[in-house]
């Protein structure tokens, strides 16, 4: 099935820097969608990006979907201490189910207050 | 209101033993899903049924086995236990583009 690959694994900042994880597919994305989960937690879902070349913000966080939609980006400016988890990239449907989400290994973040 | 709860939440046994892992969602939603989180966090699809009826089904050892009995509900039974096994249990739902996950299910098999 199609893979996508996220970098880095893991990414350790001081509180106020800015992180970014990206996503990358050898083959085009019909869709990206990104979740977050706390050490501990369950995943939960932030955003959806279908467009090429779409860049959408919830507050610190802005998402990216590169025009040829093989790559997308999560950047959180400034962190704070609550941003710290793992957070997931996915592509829904592939593998001929449009149900079926492919998540990428994650991004651990870890912030130092 | 819990949206999508699993039971349990830890699960410890031995090796060779059966066990099920329970989950119901309140959303209204027609399709639900396994996940497997193994130790290095890796969330793998396992199963998906859509209004009871099995629509993905990943490279998953038969021992494991979905059942829908309605819509609200996919349990996990788990047939004689093996060390690999142990991981944490996600189940989610969804109606179209965003899953809601349940609180997820660690278990862990000695």
């Amino acid at each position: 099935g199609q893979q996508v690959m996220q970098i880095p694994q893991y990414q350790h900042v001081q509180e106020g820097e800015d992180f970014t994880t990206y996503c990358n597919s050898s083959t085009t994305l019909s869709n990206i969608q990104w979740y977050k989960q706390r050490p501990g937690g369950h995943p939960v879902f932030l955003i959806q990006l279908v467009k090429s070349g779409e860049v959408k913000k919830q507050k610190r966080l802005t998402f990216q979907f590169g025009e040829a939609k093989k790559n997308s980006s999560l950047h959180i400016t400034a962190t704070q201490t609550t941003d710290v988890g793992t957070y997931f990239c996915g592509q829904r449907g592939g593998g001929g189910s449009n149900y079926k989400l492919t998540f990428g290994k994650g991004t651990l973040l870890t912030v130092n207050p | 209101d819990t949206a999508v709860s699993q039971t349990p939440k830890y699960l410890v046994t031995q090796m060779g033993n059966d066990k099920s892992i329970k989950c119901e969602q309140n959303l209204g939603h027609d399709t639900m899903y396994w996940y497997k989180q193994d130790s290095k966090k890796f969330l793998k699809i396992m199963f998906s049924y859509n209004n009871k009826e099995l629509i993905i089904n990943e490279t998953v050892p038969n021992r494991f086995s979905p059942k829908s009995p309605d819509k609200a509900h996919l349990n996990l039974h788990i047939n004689s236990l093996e060390l690999g096994d142990s991981a944490v249990y996600f189940c989610a739902s969804s109606r179209s583009d965003e899953q809601f996950f349940g609180p997820g299910t660690r278990l862990t098999v000695l």
